[in-house]
C-alpha cells in the first residue's frame, strides 16, 4: 500500500503550548519508530513500538514527551509545554519487525516560537 | 559508541564515475543498513546486509561487509546527479533495531 504518512507536515506553535504529531505506518508493519532531527544535526532516536510489547522510551528527552500507538496502526507523539529547543523535524518510520529496514515518512517540521 | 562511522566525510565526483564510501563499527552486529538523505526525497533505506552475508547488490549499489574488520563499504556505480545526498550506515545490534547514525558521507555528483 501507501508509504508512511505524517501529519501535519509543518507546525508552528508558541512556546508553552502542547502539540500532537501523527504517524500512519505502512499496513502490516509491526514496528514503529520516532526520531528527531534538529537542523544540521543527525538523527536522534526517541521511542519505538513493537506489536503489543512495552515500548522502548529510552530516547525521550524529557517527561514532556510521550507517544502512543493503537495496536499496529496509528501513532501519536505528544509534546507538552513546548520549548524552543523542541524545534526540529520529527520523523516516523515503520518496519516489518525489529531490526529490519525502516521506511520513513516525510516528517513534521515543528517550529516553536 | 553504537553508531557507525562513515568515511570520507565528503566526496565530490563527476557524473558517470563510481563513488565508494566506508563504514566502521565497534561491536558484533545483527545486520548493517545503509540510508540516503536529501532534501528532495527525505530519508530512504537503500540496502540491508546481514552479518552472515559478505556482499549484496541492488541496482547500481553494491555493499560489502567484513565482520572480521567490522567494516562495510557502499559502492555506487555510474553515478548520477540525483545521487547527490548524505549517506549513512546503521549497524544494527540486538537492541530493537533503532538507527543510530554518524555524521554520514556527503556525496556531491556534478553533472
Amino acid at each position: 500500500g501507501a508509504g508512511v504518512s505524517q501529519s501535519p507536515s509543518n507546525k508552528v506553535t508558541e512556546k508553552g503550548k502542547d502539540v500532537e504529531l501523527r504517524c500512519d505506518p505502512i499496513s502490516g508493519h509491526t514496528a514503529l519508530y520516532w526520531y528527531r532531527q534538529r537542523l544540521g544535526q543527525g538523527l536522534e532516536f526517541l521511542i519505538y513500538f513493537q506489536g503489543n510489547s512495552a515500548p522502548d522510551k529510552s530516547g525521550l528527552p524529557s517527561d514532556r514527551f510521550s507517544a502512543e500507538r493503537t495496536g499496529e496502526s496509528v501513532s501519536t507523539l505528544t509534546i507538552q509545554r513546548t520549548q524552543q529547543e523542541d524545534s526540529a523535524v520529527y520523523l516516523c518510520a515503520s518496519s516489518p519487525g525489529l531490526g529490519f529496514e525502516q521506511y520513513f515518512g516525510p516528517g513534521t517540521r515543528l517550529t516553536v516560537t | 559508541s553504537q553508531q557507525g562511522e562513515e568515511d570520507p566525510q565528503a566526496l565530490s565526483i563527476q557524473e558517470g564515475e563510481n563513488a565508494t564510501m566506508n563504514c566502521s563499527y565497534k561491536t558484533s552486529i545483527n545486520n548493517l543498513q545503509w540510508y540516503r538523505q536529501n532534501s528532495g526525497r527525505g530519508l530512504v533505506h537503500l540496502i540491508l546486509i546481514r552479518s552472515n552475508e559478505r556482499e549484496k547488490h541492488s541496482g547500481r549499489l553494491r555493499v560489502t561487509l567484513d565482520t572480521s574488520k567490522k567494516s562495510s563499504s557502499l559502492l555506487i556505480t555510474a553515478s548520477r546527479a540525483a545521487d547527490t545526498a548524505s549517506y549513512f550506515c546503521a549497524p544494527i545490534y540486538n537492541q530493537g533495531g533503532k538507527l543510530i547514525f554518524g555524521q554520514g558521507t556527503e556525496l556531491s555528483v556534478k553533472p
